[in-house]
């Protein structure tokens, strides 16, 4: 199965700054990745597919990019509701593995 | 307005079975693939599993094969999860998606909670 590792595992950061999340694949995934949102008690929310597709609706300040291993989501201008968990997930194959996720919070 | 909503989710004791549905609507249910997934208390995001639009294909996370069974109803729109020999690993809220094969998983239903406790 194809393994997904964050990092980091929590990022403190301030209203304005630019944060970035990596995300890394065991194997190939080509550019099948997806970055969701997640807020406490909430469903997941997609933001980003095809490693760097923003989903509509989704600020444009949120971006991404990366292909095989190596992926990262960007955000440009923290905003006060940015602060959530971020998790990566590959669709390259069947089994749809997600990262481990990364905690934003505020510094 | 595409809509996800799951129910039959509850306490129930260890080696006991439930029952998931989730319902769609506003959207041709027919013409996608769902996806189960959960989250324990406290932790990540896990994969369950996923069905195929005509039911001919099913894949299943490691943890849960032989234990969990995926299924869909055409005529109702509706999804399934049938889970067997629960143990307290199990305890999670369980949501369902659907599974846009181009880009991941584009709806969520709102979960429901499923606690496997003696």
């Amino acid at each position: 199965d194809i393994q997904m590792t964050q990092s980091p595992s929590t990022l403190s950061a301030s209203v304005g700054d630019r944060v970035t999340i990596t995300c890394r694949a065991s194997q190939s995934i080509s550019a099948w990745l997806a970055w969701y949102q997640q807020k406490p008690g909430k469903a997941p929310k997609l933001l980003i597919y095809k490693a760097s597709s923003l989903e509509s609706g989704v600020p444009s300040r949120f971006s991404g990019s990366g292909s095989g291993t190596e992926f990262t989501l960007t955000i440009s201008g923290l905003q006060p509701d940015d602060f959530a968990t971020y998790y990566c997930q590959q669709y390259n194959s069947y089994s749809r593995t997600f990262g481990q996720g990364t905690k934003v919070e505020i510094k | 307005e595409v809509q996800l909503a799951e129910s039959g989710g509850g306490l129930v004791q260890p080696g006991g079975s439930l029952r998931l549905s989730c319902a769609g609507s506003g959207f041709n249910f027919n013409g996608y693939w769902m996806t189960w997934v959960r989250q324990a208390p406290g932790k990540g995001l896990e994969w369950v599993a996923t069905i195929r639009q005509d039911g001919s294909e099913k894949y299943y996370v490691d943890s849960v094969k032989g234990r969990f069974t995926i299924s869909r109803d055409t005529a109702k729109t509706s999804l399934h999860l049938q889970m067997n020999n629960l143990g307290a690993e199990d305890t999670a809220v369980y949501y369902c998606a659907r599974d846009n094969r181009l880009q991941g998983f584009d709806y969520w239903g709102q979960g429901t909670q499923v606690t496997v406790s003696s």
